[in-house]
């Protein structure tokens, strides 16, 4: 099955900096989906990316399915930022996500 | 107006009990889900509804039963708990195989 590989695993960063997130897969895929999971344990969607760019605010995401990875930049972090990101992809053939494991994001006031 | 939503938040109950969580989704999507959240934060589907169809049953104790009433409501019912069934359970839901939004979990204790 398809492996979903995140990096890095755990990012302390001052509040203000920039941060790049990256997710690579290894195999071809229809949909990736990123996700913040922040420290009450809320699940938010935030990107549904399976290619291109997009922007939210201070967010934004690239994904090159062809290249087999995604990239979730986050500019300007405040503390509300702190969480888990999980990139998430569905192959194929199924409904199934696989989830990658997850980086671990501090933003320090 | 919440999209997905859970109950309850938090379930503290003893092993061997029987419980059910409920989640509904007002998105007018055909497909919900099941999560299990790990304690390394990993998450892992349990089961998926296609229309009231189940199309995704993982490896799971046959104590948890899913029940879809309609293509709204996706309940979970679990027997005999078992301490290892302490987790944080997600329900989501899609648009065929699109995008998912999440409830907002439920914090299963079992003491």
């Amino acid at each position: 099955g398809i492996q979903v590989e995140q990096s890095p695993p755990d990012l302390i960063l001052q509040e203000g900096a920039n941060s790049t997130l990256r997710c690579n897969f290894s195999d071809s895929v229809n949909n990736l989906q990123w996700f913040h999971q922040n420290p009450w344990g809320q699940l938010i969607n935030l990107f549904y990316i399976p290619s291109g760019t997009k922007q939210n605010g201070r967010l934004s995401a690239t994904t090159v399915a062809t290249e087999r990875y995604s990239l979730l930049y986050i500019s300007s972090s405040q503390t509300t930022d702190s969480g888990v990101y999980f990139c998430a992809v569905r192959e194929d053939s199924n409904y199934q996500l696989i989830w990658g494991a997850g980086t671990k994001l501090i933003i320090k006031p | 107006d919440t999209a997905v939503s859970q109950t309850p938040k938090y379930l503290v109950t003893q092993m061997g009990n029987d419980k059910s969580i409920k989640c509904e989704q007002n998105l007018g999507h055909d497909t919900m889900y099941w999560y299990k959240q790990d304690s390394k934060k990993f998450l892992k589907i349990m089961f998926s509804y296609n229309n009231k169809e189940l199309i995704i049953n993982e490896t799971v104790p046959n104590r948890f039963s899913p029940k879809s009433p309609d293509k709204a409501h996706l309940n979970l019912h679990i027997n005999s708990l078992e301490l290892g069934d302490s987790a944080v359970y997600f329900c989501a839901s899609s648009q065929g195989p699109g995008r998912k939004e999440f409830g907002s979990g439920t914090r299963l204790t079992v003491v």
